[in-house]
Order: C-alpha cells, then sequence, then structure tokens
C-alpha cells in the first residue's frame, strides 16, 4: 500500500516562529510537491522537487523554503510564521510528474498560526 | 479567466439521485483531466482521470470531457451518503497540474 506520510495532522505556533512540516513517502518517487489548501481558493502549489536537493518554486512560494536531503524526505520551512499561513498543507509524491495515477497525497497537516 | 473553475457548492442531494459535477477550463494544452475526492480532514485521493477527451465509467462514477465546450463532468449515479466529500477536478499539462477548487457535496439519507 503506497504511503506518504506527513509528521503533524495538528500544530499550533505563535508568530515569528520556524515551523518545519514533514513529509516522508515509501514509494521510492522522483518528485515530491507541497500544496496548500485554503477555502475559496483551493489547491495552490508552494514548491515541488524532482531529484535530491532540487527544488523548484511553485505558485506561491513567498514566505517558505524547502529542503530535500533525501530522496523519501522534503520538508516545508516557514522560517517566521505569520497569521497568513494558517492552513491545511498537503503533501503528495510521484513517480510520473503530470501523470495522475502516478501522484498521491498524505493526510495533510492543519497548521494555525496564532 | 482562471485556468479552472468550479462551483464550491455546497452541492445537497437526497440518496439515490443522480449527482453532476462540473468544471470549465480555458488552456486548450490540458491532456489529463482528474477527478479527486476528499473527505473531510483527508487528502485528497485521485477518483478517476481520462486522457484527451471522451468518457470512462468505473462503477457508479462517469467522467466525460468535452474539449470542443473546454468542459469536464463527474457523474455519479444512485449516490450513498458515503459519497459526501469534497470532489476537485483537475488538469494537466507540460507536467504541472491545475486543482479546481472543490464542490462540496452532501448526500442526504
Amino acid at each position: 500500500d503506497v504511503k506518504v506520510t506527513q509528521s503533524s495532522r495538528y500544530l499550533v505556533k505563535r508568530t515569528g516562529e520556524k515551523v518545519f512540516l514533514e513529509c516522508v513517502q515509501d514509494m521510492d518517487h522522483e518528485n515530491m510537491f507541497w500544496y496548500r489548501q485554503d477555502p475559496g481558493l483551493g489547491l495552490r502549489l508552494i514548491y515541488f522537487s524532482y531529484d535530491v536537493k532540487m527544488k523548484e518554486k511553485g505558485d506561491i512560494p513567498e514566505g517558505y523554503s524547502v529542503s530535500r536531503e533525501k530522496k523519501e524526505r522534503f520538508s516545508l520551512i516557514l522560517e517566521s510564521a505569520s497569521t497568513n499561513q494558517t492552513s491545511m498543507y498537503l503533501c503528495a509524491s510521484s513517480l510520473v510528474m503530470g501523470a495522475p495515477d502516478t501522484q498521491y497525497f498524505g493526510p495533510g497537516t492543519r497548521l494555525t498560526v496564532l | 479567466q482562471k485556468e479552472v473553475e468550479q462551483d464550491p457548492g455546497p452541492l445537497s442531494v437526497p440518496e439515490g439521485a443522480i449527482v453532476s459535477l462540473n468544471c470549465t477550463y480555458s488552456n486548450s494544452a490540458f491532456q489529463y483531466f482528474m477527478w479527486y475526492r476528499q473527505y473531510s480532514r483527508k487528502g485528497p485521493e485521485l477518483l478517476m482521470y481520462t486522457y484527451s477527451s471522451g468518457n470512462k465509467e468505473d462503477g457508479r462514477f462517469t467522467a466525460q470531457v468535452d474539449k470542443s465546450s473546454k468542459y469536464i463532468s463527474l457523474f455519479i449515479r444512485d449516490s450513498q451518503p458515503s459519497d459526501s466529500a469534497t470532489y476537485l477536478c483537475a488538469m494537466s499539462a507540460e507536467n504541472k497540474i491545475i486543482f479546481g477548487k472543490g464542490t462540496r457535496l452532501h448526500i442526504l439519507p
């Protein structure tokens, strides 16, 4: 059974804190993605990675950075959390970029920044 | 015009009814057309996808793509309370997937 796991389901942080969201996949996928999902705005791509140590900005990278030191792990970093980063964060991985039947999502992390 | 448009709902229908969910799009380059189902507090899961145009059927679910109208649909027959979820359409071209905002569907017992 394919698996994308995220380190936390719910997280509460304070403004200005550094926040790490971790994602791990066990499918040996090359590609990994971070999205945020907000009511009325849908899923928006923050960053993606197509190989270890490689990263590309998505549509809304401002205020975020990422790290991919190992193939199975992709981390999203909020250097200084702000209230407008309160959201549901979804990690995904895929074998083939753009091929829908190879992309799987994690369960999501609901982050609240106070 | 946004690349993918989807009515957010909510859409409430009685159990057993046929449900029709729709999206429109503007980019003619889209090749894959997908439907994801997302239950509350879970990540999206791929329900069905089609490549290019035409219909695809899987059990109670049918996906249709009309490229001439830039319009895609998902039909759910004999709807069940367990079908209550948010349904997201998505489309891909050039290795990029664009998602609709999702439609919240409630099936009333």
